[in-house]
């Protein structure tokens, strides 16, 4: 198993421009999730689908769009960017959604928005 | 919103010797569970240690422990003797009893000298 794969490892993007985070899991995962890392504030939670169809929101949503079109895949939408979003991304998955399941989280992608 | 804090920034530990990581949680839910993450300078997250706040008894994983004090909201890690590859920032996690959602700390640096 590749685990909880992303795409692309670094991305500069110029302040307006759009991109997609990619995230792909092959462990039939029902449960992922985005974070982003900021020097300093650890993680916090971006988005969330508990499974194909179903996202919803966490603590930083503003600035992102998701969709679970398949139980694998869980891209990340930067509409236009900003230089507040620069940051590193990690994509996790864990089983389902019940609480205390170990979270996979993939290598991460460093994002600068210039 | 559940907060986490580690109020060490860095530490530092000589090869082979214990050294033990803070960090207090505030909530109101009287069920629910942690987690102690590493993440070397690949920046892979990797669960350490998870604790279910109803069991009394202190987890362990080889040479990685906690210290769960429930009244006081606090979870420490207690590193035995450490390895130059324990080497990294390490993450405390909450995460409420039910939902797998993950509120994360700003981290500790743990620096191993040989």
């Amino acid at each position: 198993n590749a685990g909880v794969t992303q795409t692309p490892k670094f991305q500069v993007l110029k302040t307006g421009q759009s991109m997609t985070l990619q995230c792909a899991q092959d462990m039939n995962h029902e449960y992922m999730s985005w974070y982003r890392q900021d020097p300093g504030m650890g993680l916090r939670l971006i988005h969330y689908s508990v499974g194909a169809g179903i996202t919803d929101q966490g603590e930083v949503p503003n600035g992102y769009n998701v969709s679970r079109s398949t139980t694998e895949d869980f891209p990340l939408r930067l509409l236009s960017a900003a230089p507040s979003q620069t940051s590193v991304y990690f994509c996790a998955s864990s089983a389902d959604w019940m609480a205390g399941n170990e979270q996979f989280f993939g290598p991460g992608t460093r994002l600068t928005v210039l | 919103a559940q907060t986490v804090t580690q109020s060490q920034p860095e530490m530092s530990v000589q090869e082979a010797e214990t050294v033990t990581l803070s960090c207090t949680y505030d909530t109101s839910e009287s069920d629910y569970y942690l987690f102690w993450y590493k993440q070397p300078p690949s920046r892979q997250m990797i669960l350490v240690i998870r604790q279910e706040a109803y069991k009394q008894q202190n987890a362990t994983e080889n040479r990685f422990s906690v210290n769960f004090q429930k009244a006081a909201k606090s979870f420490s890690l207690k590193i035995s003797d450490s390895q130059l590859g324990d080497a990294a920032m390490y993450f405390c996690a909450y995460s409420p009893y039910n939902f797998n959602k993950f509120y994360f700390g700003s981290g500790t640096k743990l620096n191993v000298k040989p």
